[in-house]
């Protein structure tokens, strides 16, 4: 069974950076998939941040592209998620998950991590 | 980018029949996705690519999309189907697209 489980700082401070990490267990990220970041701020609806397939294949909401970097690991079975420059539009319950054989839906999710974003 | 619209909220007698829509331009040239999401936890897929259903989702769960509008019908509702439920597609440019959400309410 494919278990996701992201982590990080549950508080960043504005202006800063906002850095997480998805564990994956249970598949080897090195066999293939796409592995992406979703987001949903406090009573607010689901946001794709981006996804990433290899190192070189990462793709990003255009409205946050700027400022996300996805990328991907597989000695270590995670991916990571940075936002630059965040603000209080930024605080949210982000998700990690894996995307179908399609790659254009998310099969598998992470339970979410809530990030606040405040001095 | 490419935009999806859900109605805010939809009400259902218990044991009737929910449709919850999900419109968009040409959707029915698309693959659709749906998951429902309970209070305080992760989205479950429920529906992929317009009728298909994971292992594990009842049968009461189905989908239907062509022309505009895409649909999720959830036949013999039941107070554990009340959550939020999202549409979702992947597009070629603006890769993926979740709709605003639905809340359903089973009276």
């Amino acid at each position: 069974q494919v278990q996701l489980q992201e982590s990080g700082p549950g508080l960043v401070k504005p202006s800063e950076t906002l850095s997480l990490t998805c564990v994956v267990s249970g598949y080897f990220m090195s066999s293939g998939y796409y592995w992406g970041w979703i987001r949903q701020p406090p009573r607010k609806g689901l946001e794709w941040i981006g996804s990433i397939y290899d190192p070189g294949s990462a793709h990003y909401n255009p409205s946050l592209k700027s400022r996300v970097t996805v990328s991907v690991d597989t000695s270590k079975n995670q991916i990571s998620l940075k936002v630059t420059s965040v603000t209080a539009a930024d605080t949210a319950v982000y998700y990690c998950a894996r995307q179908g054989d399609g790659p254009d839906y998310f099969d598998y999710w992470g339970q979410g991590t809530l990030v606040t974003v405040s001095s | 980018s490419y935009e999806l619209t859900q109605p805010l909220s939809v009400s259902v007698a218990l044991g009737q029949t929910a449709r919850i829509t999900c419109g968009g331009s040409d959707i029915g040239s698309k693959s659709v996705h749906w998951y429902q999401q309970k209070p305080g936890q992760a989205p479950v897929l429920v529906i992929y690519r317009d009728t298909n259903r994971p292992s594990g989702i009842p049968e009461r769960f189905s989908g239907s999309n062509s022309g505009n509008t895409a649909t999720l019908t959830i036949t013999r509702a039941q107070v554990g189907d009340e959550a939020d439920y999202y549409c979702q597609v992947w597009d070629s440019t603006t890769r993926m697209a979740f709709g605003g959400g639905t809340n359903l309410t089973v009276l």
